[in-house]
């Protein structure tokens, strides 16, 4: 069974950082782009990043690149989100997407919330 | 970037009847590659998103005979033939032909009339 397990999300203050992660299991890690996806309180769904296969490429989302960045350790079955210089509009669910022809599998979310 | 407009963004449905959504993209989603990748999305009520359709008429594993996609170019469907309750929720299409970055369409809300 495919499972992502998202965590490191939290209250942090405008201008914090934190890193999230996502823990894959029941595939063949290595093998799979991964990405970031978001949803605000309320939202619809929005990209935030993508990382290859083998970590050699990764692309970012206009709104989080220069504070944001996606990595990978496929010896730990997991990818990374460091999310630096936060913003109130950074506030929302942050999911672990799977891809495979389009987003195929999905954690269940962990939730960042930035203050003022 | 490639701009997916879904309509209606409200739909209630009646138990029972079917459903159709509409998904709209700025350009071509037809790849180099000559596939098609637009996807569809449901989101019930505090869960994850799960995917219910790739590359435009691809049901996933486990999806209901109920819901089938169709479409090309610019203009895609999603349609439900007889809705049932666990139906509920907020419906995504997206691309991934023109990335970065992926798009979403705003999303489609069922709702029971």
């Amino acid at each position: 069974e495919v499972l992502l397990v998202e965590s490191g999300g939290g209250l942090v203050q405008s201008g914090g950082s934190l890193r999230l992660s996502c823990a894959a299991s029941g595939f063949t890690f290595s093998t799979y782009w991964m990405h970031w996806v978001r949803q605000a309180p309320g939202k619809g769904l929005v990209w935030v990043s993508h990382i290859k296969s083998d970590g050699s490429s990764s692309t970012y989302a206009d709104s989080v690149k220069g504070r944001f960045t996606i990595s990978r350790d496929n010896a730990k079955n997991t990818v990374y989100l460091q999310m630096n210089s936060l913003r109130v509009e950074d506030t929302a669910v942050y999911y672990c997407v799977r891809d495979n022809w389009g987003f195929d599998y999905w954690g269940q979310g962990t939730l960042v919330t930035v203050s003022s | 970037d490639v701009v997916m407009t879904q309509s209606p963004l409200s739909l209630p449905v009646t138990l029972g009847q079917p459903a159709s959504i509409s998904c709209k993209s700025s350009q071509s989603l037809v790849s180099s590659d000559g596939n098609t990748y637009l996807h569809w999305f449901q989101q019930r009520p505090g869960q994850s998103p799960r995917r219910l359709i790739y590359k435009v008429s691809n049901r996933d594993s486990g999806v209901p005979d109920r819901f089938s996609g169709s479409g090309s170019g610019t203009d895609f469907t999603l349609k439900i033939s007889r809705v049932e309750a666990e139906d509920i929720g907020v419906y995504y299409c997206t691309q991934g032909t023109h990335w970065p970055p992926w798009t979403f369409g705003q999303g489609t809300k069922v709702e029971i009339k």
